[in-house]
């Protein structure tokens, strides 16, 4: 049962342009969602995050949205460069026992930032 | 300095066989999780450790056993190796289940 989808295994977009990221999910009871960028043989690395409450977060080149209702959110960089070469993995926070997080996360997208 | 550091990175030992993969970090976090990153690539959840203490255990076979001396370490045993154990296991810490930072991967091999 994925309660967390990424439909798009890979994206390829041209240096400069915008790369959009999307994802969608089945839990209404994640609190909180999180965009993780992942190099080969190397750890996911927490990119930019997004509360339930809210439908925007910036920071720079990165904006995530949450449309609540459709149960989808989105992660838009722009410009686009190639050092964002990477598999970007959603992930969502759900509470498991009193105040005991856990994250659920996509299968990935790798994104192709072409020079 | 690495946050969040496991050893070994890369291990390939016969079925059968037990082993261990250590994890420390340096954040003063209170809370550590072992996931894996199985062949289809979905990244999950095994262990969270709160202060020590397990407090998500999500159906793991028995034969991984985690340990956690103090806060700062959770090292994650493994018993009997079969070969659908190959997968990369990563270590990760939050403060009180607020962003998890992860661990540069261990890749086990099973042969």
């Amino acid at each position: 049962d994925q309660q967390v989808k990424q439909n798009s295994p890979s994206l390829s977009v041209q240096e400069g342009r915008i790369s959009i990221l999307n994802c969608d999910y089945t839990n209404s009871m994640f609190d909180y969602f999180l965009w993780y960028k992942k190099y080969p043989a190397e750890g996911p690395t927490f990119l930019i995050s997004i509360s339930s409450i809210k439908d925007k977060n910036e920071d720079g080149r990165f904006t995530v949205f949450l449309n609540k209702s459709a149960k989808h959110l989105s992660l838009h960089i722009v410009p686009s460069q190639p050092g964002d070469s990477a598999v970007y993995f959603c992930a969502a926070r759900s509470v498991s026992g009193g105040s005991n997080y856990k994250l659920t996360f996509g299968k990935g997208t790798l994104l192709t930032v072409n020079p | 300095d690495t946050a969040v550091s496991q050893t070994p990175k890369y291990l390939v030992t016969q079925m059968g066989n037990d082993k261990s993969i250590k994890c420390e970090q340096n954040l003063g976090h209170d809370t550590m999780y072992w996931y894996k990153q199985d062949s289809k690539k979905f990244l999950k959840i095994m262990f969270s450790y709160n202060n020590k203490e397990l407090i998500i255990n999500e159906t793991v076979p028995n034969r991984f056993s985690p340990k956690s001396p103090d806060k700062a370490h959770l090292n994650l045993h493994i018993n009997s190796l079969e070969l659908g154990d190959s997968a990369v296991y990563f270590c990760a810490s939050s403060q009180s289940g607020a962003t998890i930072y992860f661990g540069e991967g261990s890749w086990l091999t099973v042969v």
